[in-house]
């Protein structure tokens, strides 16, 4: 059981550059859900998903896309980077929406230069 | 405003002292969380919180809902709790989104 697994740890891109971070979970949690994280900011969310199938916005999604084609996944895609998207980014599931427990990922620590 | 405001946003103590941490809150919430962040970036989860008062070795967390307030305490501070601790309100209407205070970090020194 690894819990939340969440890759790259780090990433450094340029303006403009695309590519994904990758979320997996092996609890079979039904929600899962990215975030950003900022100095001086609490984490904020950028989308979620409750089940397979099925995803939303949070309060941050411009620039951002997910899908979740299975319970396992659920991939983060930055379309066209900019260097406001330099953040360190969270992944995290629980079992369903007042699940007890919040399970994060390790955190990818990205730079867009 | 923040709808989660925690505070202070940093505390200095020395080993040994009794810790609290504030979480007040502005909007209906099912449940609240709090976390840790350890100095290399990790989160983990410490309690969730309904109603009452849980205790988990050195922490205590305590909520009042018809006040809107949270703390988090921790007895006997020991250096190795030197964290970021954060409260996320878990929104009581659609998906039921956390919104996260801005963080408290915790230096205990020996």
């Amino acid at each position: 059981n690894a819990g939340v697994t969440q890759t790259p740890k780090f990433q450094v891109l340029k303006t403009g550059q695309s590519m994904t971070l990758q979320c997996a979970q092996d609890m079979n949690h039904e929600y899962m859900s990215w975030y950003r994280q900022d100095p001086g900011m609490g984490l904020r969310l950028i989308h979620y998903s409750v089940g397979a199938g099925i995803t939303d916005q949070g309060e941050v999604p411009n620039g951002y896309n997910v899908s979740r084609s299975t319970t396992e996944d659920f991939p983060l895609r930055l379309l066209s980077a900019a260097p406001s998207q330099t953040s360190v980014y969270f992944c995290a599931s629980r079992l369903n929406l007042a699940g007890n427990t919040i399970y994060f990922g390790e955190g990818s620590w990205l730079t867009v230069v | 405003k923040n709808e989660v405001e925690q505070s202070p946003q940093n505390l200095t103590a020395q080993e040994g002292e009794f810790i609290t941490i504030n979480c007040s809150y502005s909007v209906g919430i099912s449940a609240l969380h709090w976390l840790q962040q350890h100095p290399g970036g990790g989160i983990v989860s410490l309690f969730m919180l309904s109603s009452g008062k849980k205790k988990h070795g050195r922490l205590i967390a305590t909520i009042n809902i018809q006040e809107k307030h949270s703390s988090l305490h921790i007895t006997a501070s020991h250096p190795r709790d030197s964290a970021v601790y954060i409260c996320a309100a878990l929104i009581i209407q659609g998906a039921q989104k956390l919104v996260f205070g801005q963080g408290t970090r915790l230096t205990i020194n020996p």
